[in-house]
């Protein structure tokens, strides 16, 4: 069974730094692309970075390039999204999902809220 | 960027009824990439329908995916009280990939 298990959120001020962690098990890791998406409270969801199996390439949303930074630990089954230069626009909950382009599995979340 | 807009925004109908779900996107989305999410109130989103029209692994084929260049359709048969939840369609296209706003489907 594929999960998806992301930490690291919390309440952080504007300006702020926070790393979020995926964990994945059930499927090989090493052979997937995967993508963090972002759901501000009550709305919809919004694509926010992706990574290639070997993490040579990354891709972001234009409002978190430059602030964002994608990247994963094979050897570890592990995703990572550094955020920095925190705004309260980025407060959302932040989902590892595996893929590139269209996203087979999810995981539940982690809370990530920007304020003073 | 290309928006998505889904409509309706809420869709309330009867068990055993059909819904038909649309997305309208602002210019054609390329080789009919769009994908369709069911996302259950507290749950993560889970893939229904990608390439438009293909059911990912699992998925029963009471749910169809159809459509090309800028509409889009998602058609549950049969609806069950199971089905309540907001659906989305997604573009991977072109960059950014883009969702729609979001479609609720309640039973009456």
């Amino acid at each position: 069974e594929v999960q998806l298990v992301e930490s690291g959120g919390g309440l952080v001020q504007p300006g702020g730094s926070l790393r979020l962690s995926c964990a994945a098990s059930g499927f090989t890791f090493s052979h997937s692309a995967m993508t963090w998406v972002r759901q501000a409270p009550g709305k919809g969801l919004e694509w926010v970075s992706s990574i290639s199996v070997s993490g040579d390439n990354t891709y972001y949303t234009d409002s978190v390039k430059g602030r964002f930074t994608i990247s994963r630990d094979n050897s570890k089954n592990t995703l990572y999204l550094q955020m920095n230069s925190l705004r309260a626009e980025d407060t959302a909950a932040y989902s590892c999902a595996t893929g590139y382009k269209y996203f087979d599995f999810w995981g539940q979340g982690t809370l990530v809220t920007v304020s003073p | 960027e290309i928006v998505l807009t889904q409509s309706p925004g809420t869709l309330s109908l009867s068990p055993g009824e059909r819904a038909t779900l649309s997305c309208r996107a602002s210019q054609s989305v390329s080789s009919r990439y769009l994908a369709w999410y069911q996302q259950k109130l507290g749950q993560a989103p889970r893939l229904l329908i990608y390439g438009a029209s293909s059911r990912a692994t699992g998925i029963p084929d009471k749910f169809s995916g159809s459509g090309f260049g800028t509409d889009f359709t998602l058609t549950i048969t049969r609806l069950e009280p199971e089905d309540i939840a907001v659906y989305y369609c997604q573009q991977y296209g072109s960059s950014p990939w883009t969702f729609g706003q979001g479609t609720k489907v309640e039973i009456k």
